[in-house]
């Protein structure tokens, strides 16, 4: 099936930093999905993206369909302690959209910020 | 409020047992699915439903059995054929058509006494 490798797998960074974060693939993929997860929690979608190229933000979050659609990232600027967490990315590629067995997941970005 | 309720928030299986893990949705959608999540590892899909009445395997569904009785209704049944049953389990939904993100609920975690 189709694999996301997401990395990196860990980052540890200061309060006020800025992260980075990026899943590729070999294969294409039609939308790029970024979500949250708080321990215990259910993720939480951050950003969906919809075509290749495509830039969306939503508060200091900023994320990025690549070009040649196998690939995408995710900014934070300005880091906060409520940002901790696991990031997931993850891609649909169904010609006829929806239906769970378009849906890859990554195996997530660990955020720990650092006193 | 609109949102996916899962129940209970923790969950203790004993040997040789079946349990049965809740998922409800009040936000009319017409898929649902459920995840498995093991500590360091992405989701893995279990099953999935798109229409009531219906569903299929995931990567994963060896041990687990699903009905989809109701649209708003999508519960997972971990069998004693599930030789390790101990995860976090999340139900997720979303609307058919186009590439519809899902939306998940907050995890029931299973454990084995």
């Amino acid at each position: 099936g189709q694999q996301l490798n997401q990395s990196p797998q860990s980052m540890f960074i200061q309060e006020g930093e800025d992260v980075s974060m990026n899943c590729t693939s070999s294969s294409i993929f039609n939308t790029w999905l970024w979500y949250k997860q708080d321990p215990g929690e259910g993720p939480v979608l951050l950003i969906a993206l919809y075509k290749a190229g495509e830039l969306t933000s939503n508060g200091r979050l900023t994320a990025q369909f690549g070009i040649t659609r196998k690939d995408s990232f995710l900014n934070i600027s300005a880091s906060i302690p409520s940002d901790v967490g696991i990031y997931f990315c993850a891609g649909l590629w169904g010609d006829s959209g929806g239906g769970a067995d378009g849906l890859t997941f990554g195996k997530g970005t660990h955020l720990i910020i650092q006193p | 409020d609109g949102g996916i309720t899962q129940s209970p928030k923790y969950l203790f299986r004993k040997e040789g047992q079946n349990v049965t893990l809740s998922c409800e949705q009040n936000l009319n959608h017409d898929a649902m699915y459920w995840y498995r999540q093991d500590p360091g590892q992405g989701l893995r899909l279990i099953y999935y439903s798109q229409i009531v009445n219906d569903f299929q395997k995931g990567d994963i569904a060896e041990g687990y059995s699903v009905s989809r009785e109701k649209k708003e209704s999508f519960p997972l049944t971990v069998t004693s054929a599930q030789k390790n049953p101990t995860a976090f389990y999340l139900c997720a939904s979303s609307l058919q058509g186009g590439y519809q993100p899902q939306h998940f609920g907050d995890g029931t975690r299973l454990s084995i006494l």
